[in-house]
């Protein structure tokens, strides 16, 4: 089956630092990639679109300089927390759906739980 | 847009029992629908899905429904084992969107 690899699990740093997460497509060719953020006991709350080769699509109300997302390749998508503080802290997920809109499922990372000292 | 409503949100079953779980959605447009789980401290696994020319879908223990007159879907998982529990997401995506809506989540818990 598809595959969706996340990196870092996770990630403890100062707060301040940028950190930056990677989701490949082991298996697959993804046109458009996921992020979502999870609180504790919650859904998934979409973040952003990432378009392989064009800009990202970011949710009403996620800030687009505090998120930024990259999209170089068909394989690989990442996600940068600028200047990361404390209310950053949270579960971030990527998914990746195969090429085309053909009801393809889309596929999950094992998420990077990430916390600001 | 798309409004994806899931009940309930936590269920307690004794093993060997089935477990039912419910979404309705509000567009008529969604035409695919995805079910999830996700264990502690991991992403959502893809378990089964269903699309909209489809009124049923079964795999071993698990069956999903969908009415699209009524706009609900339904997860079913009979014979309930202990490795079951986790938390399950619907999920229903509208034609030509490449967006999906996910619902609250259901915390399923099946005692040994």
């Amino acid at each position: 089956g598809a595959v969706v690899s996340q990196h870092p699990s996770r990630v403890i740093c100062k707060s301040g630092t940028s950190v930056k997460i990677e989701c490949r497509s082991l298996d697959f060719q993804a046109t458009t990639m996921f992020w979502y953020r999870q609180f504790p006991k919650q859904s998934l709350m979409l973040m952003a679109t990432s378009n392989e080769g064009s800009k990202a699509t970011y949710e009403q109300g996620v800030e687009k300089d505090k998120f930024l997302i990259n999209h170089a390749s068909l394989t690989l998508s990442t996600l940068t927390v600028t200047s990361a503080h404390p209310e950053d802290s949270s579960f971030y997920i990527c998914s990746a759906s195969r090429q085309g809109y053909s009801n393809q499922p889309q596929h999950f990372g094992d998420g990077t739980r990430l916390s600001i000292l | 847009g798309e409004n994806v409503e899931q009940h309930p949100s936590t269920l307690s079953v004794q093993e060997g029992d089935s477990a039912v779980i419910k979404c309705t959605y509000s567009d008529s447009a969604s035409n695919y629908f995805p079910w999830y789980k996700q264990e502690l401290g991991k992403g959502p696994q893809l378990i089964i899905d269903i699309r909209s020319n489809v009124g049923e879908k079964k795999d071993q223990r698990i069956a999903v429904t969908l009415n699209k007159t009524a706009k609900h879907f339904s997860l079913h998982i009979t014979e309930t084992q202990p490795e079951d529990s986790a938390v399950y997401f619907c999920a229903a995506r509208v034609y030509n969107f490449n967006k999906f809506y996910f619902g609250s989540g259901t915390k399923l818990n099946v005692k040994p």
